[in-house]
C-alpha cells in the first residue's frame, strides 16, 4: 500500500523561507503525479495553492511556489507571514482515476 | 462566484445509511469532474472518490468501495454521496469539491458537513 509522506510539523521564523516536501513510501514523485498543494486553517475548508507541480491557483501570492526537488514534490514559502501558520496537504495522482493525500504538515510561524 | 454547499450530515448508527448532497452554483456544473473528500476529527484529508461530468464514470478509494456511491444530477446542479454500511471510522467532515481542467484537482471546496457514526 503506497503512502504519501509529508513532514508532520515544521516551523519557520517570520520572514523566513521554508520548504515542505511530499514523497512516496515507495518510489519517487515526478511531474507525472501532478502534485497539488492545499492550505487549511483550523475550522476552515482547504484552499488550493499549487496545482500540476508548479502552477499557482488564482489569487495565491507568489511567495508560494511548487517544484520537484530530488525525488519529492516541494512547496516553498518565502517571506513567511503569521497567517501562513496552517496545515498544508499535498495530493498526488496515483493513476486509474485515484488521488492520494499526504498526511499533512502543520506549519508554525514563530 | 463558485459556491458548493453540502448538506445531509448527521448522526447515524453503525451499519446505517446516509445520503449527502452538494448544491453547486456559479459555474457550469455539467462540465466538471466533482470529488468528495473527508476529514476525520483531528486527522488529515482523505480523497474519497470522484465522478465524471456526465456521470458515466466514478472512482473510489479502496476503503469505501462497495459501500459508497457517488452520483450527480446535472439538471439540478447537484452532487450526491450515498453511504451504506457505515462504520465508526467513516466519522468525518465530508467536503465536496470541484476538479478543474489542466490537472487542477479540488480548486473549489464546500464548507463541509459532519457525519458521525455512533451507537
Amino acid at each position: 500500500q503506497t503512502v504519501v509522506t509529508q513532514e508532520p510539523s515544521f516551523s519557520v521564523s517570520p520572514g523566513g523561507t521554508v520548504t515542505l516536501t511530499c514523497g512516496l513510501s515507495s518510489g519517487s514523485v515526478s511531474t507525472s503525479y501532478h502534485p497539488s498543494w492545499y492550505q487549511q486553517t483550523p475550522g476552515q475548508g482547504p484552499r488550493s495553492l499549487i496545482y500540476n507541480t508548479n502552477t499557482r491557483s488564482s489569487g495565491v501570492p507568489d511567495r508560494f511556489s511548487g517544484s520537484i526537488l530530488g525525488n519529492k514534490a516541494a512547496l516553498t514559502i518565502t517571506g513567511a507571514q503569521a497567517d501562513d501558520e496552517s496545515d498544508y496537504y499535498c495530493v498526488l495522482f496515483m493513476g486509474s482515476g485515484i488521488w492520494l493525500f499526504g498526511g499533512g504538515t502543520k506549519l508554525t510561524v514563530l | 462566484e463558485v459556491q458548493l454547499v453540502e448538506s445531509g450530515g448527521g448522526l447515524v448508527q453503525p451499519g446505517g445509511s446516509l445520503r449527502l448532497s452538494c448544491a453547486a452554483s456559479g459555474f457550469t456544473f455539467r462540465s466538471y469532474w466533482m470529488t468528495w473528500v473527508r476529514q476525520a476529527p483531528g486527522k488529515g484529508l482523505e480523497w474519497v472518490g470522484n465522478i465524471k461530468p456526465d456521470g458515466s464514470q466514478t472512482y473510489y478509494v479502496d476503503s469505501v468501495k462497495g459501500r459508497f456511491t457517488i452520483s450527480r444530477d446535472n439538471a439540478k446542479n447537484s452532487l450526491y454521496l450515498q453511504m451504506n454500511s457505515l462504520r465508526a471510522d467513516d466519522t468525518a467532515v465530508y467536503y465536496c469539491a470541484r476538479d478543474s481542467l489542466g490537472w487542477h484537482p479540488l480548486d473549489y471546496w464546500g464548507q463541509g458537513t459532519l457525519v458521525t457514526v455512533s451507537s
